[in-house]
């Protein structure tokens, strides 16, 4: 069955680096899009940005000068990395496959906790 | 950047009572290819989001059929004909007409 898991540091400091790769298994990575969502304790849900399989990315703007997401076909990986991070970007980072012809968010990640604390 | 705004924000349901969510957005989510990119989701407490309803109105795999979506242009509704226990959690909106991709604020459903 499709499976995504997110990995990478629960904790950051305050202007350092998030760094967050997402591993699919159960499908390729091609050729859908696949996405970055977060979600502040207690708060929404907020959509950061995806990527293409073929390296094409679309980001939110409120994120967009911070944000870079890759995508490793060879290893069925897409990363994320959010530079400069304050207090404010502490939360639960899912990765979700994004538009796939049909269905938008159809597999999520299990969430990882980011907190960004000195 | 598109605004969807749902109402109401809490909602505490009888088992076996209907429950009503709306959806409404800030400009028309009508594509150019005639397609309606409007999509709901249910965060179950300590778990991811799932899909519920894709494109409006129709069920993803596995979602009872009491779980309905209706709606057109800026005015979206998710219903719940029979409201069961596993259906608490907190039901979201979101928009894939236009980029970035928005949720709305999330409705909270409990059972009373």
């Amino acid at each position: 069955q499709v499976q995504l898991r997110e990995s990478g540091p629960g904790l950051v400091k305050p202007s350092e680096t998030l760094s967050l790769i997402c591993t699919v298994s159960g499908v390729s990575i091609s050729p859908s899009y696949w996405s970055w969502i977060r979600q502040p304790p207690g708060k929404g849900l907020e959509w950061i940005g995806y990527i293409y399989y073929t390296g094409t990315t679309n980001y939110n703007p409120s994120l967009k000068s911070r944000v870079t997401i890759s995508v490793d076909t060879s290893k069925n990986q897409f990363s994320l990395s959010l530079t400069s991070v304050t207090a404010a970007d502490t939360a639960i980072y899912y990765c979700a496959r994004d538009y796939s012809g049909t269905y938008v968010f159809d597999y999520w990640g299990q969430g990882a906790l980011v907190t960004v604390s000195s | 950047e598109i605004v969807m705004t749902q109402t109401p924000l809490s909602l505490s349901v009888t088992p076996g009572q209907p429950a009503s969510i709306s959806c409404k957005s800030s400009r028309s989510l009508l594509h150019s290819d005639g397609k309606t990119y409007l999509y709901w989701y249910l965060q179950r407490p300590g778990q991811s989001p799932q899909l519920l309803i894709y494109e409006v109105s129709s069920r993803f795999s596995g979602v009872p059929d009491r779980i309905s979506g209706s709606g057109s242009g800026t005015d979206f509704t998710l219903k719940i004909s029979r409201v069961e226990a596993e259906d608490v959690g907190v039901y979201y909106c979101m928009e894939a007409t236009h980029l970035p991709r928005t949720f709305g604020q999330g409705t909270k459903v409990e059972i009373k």
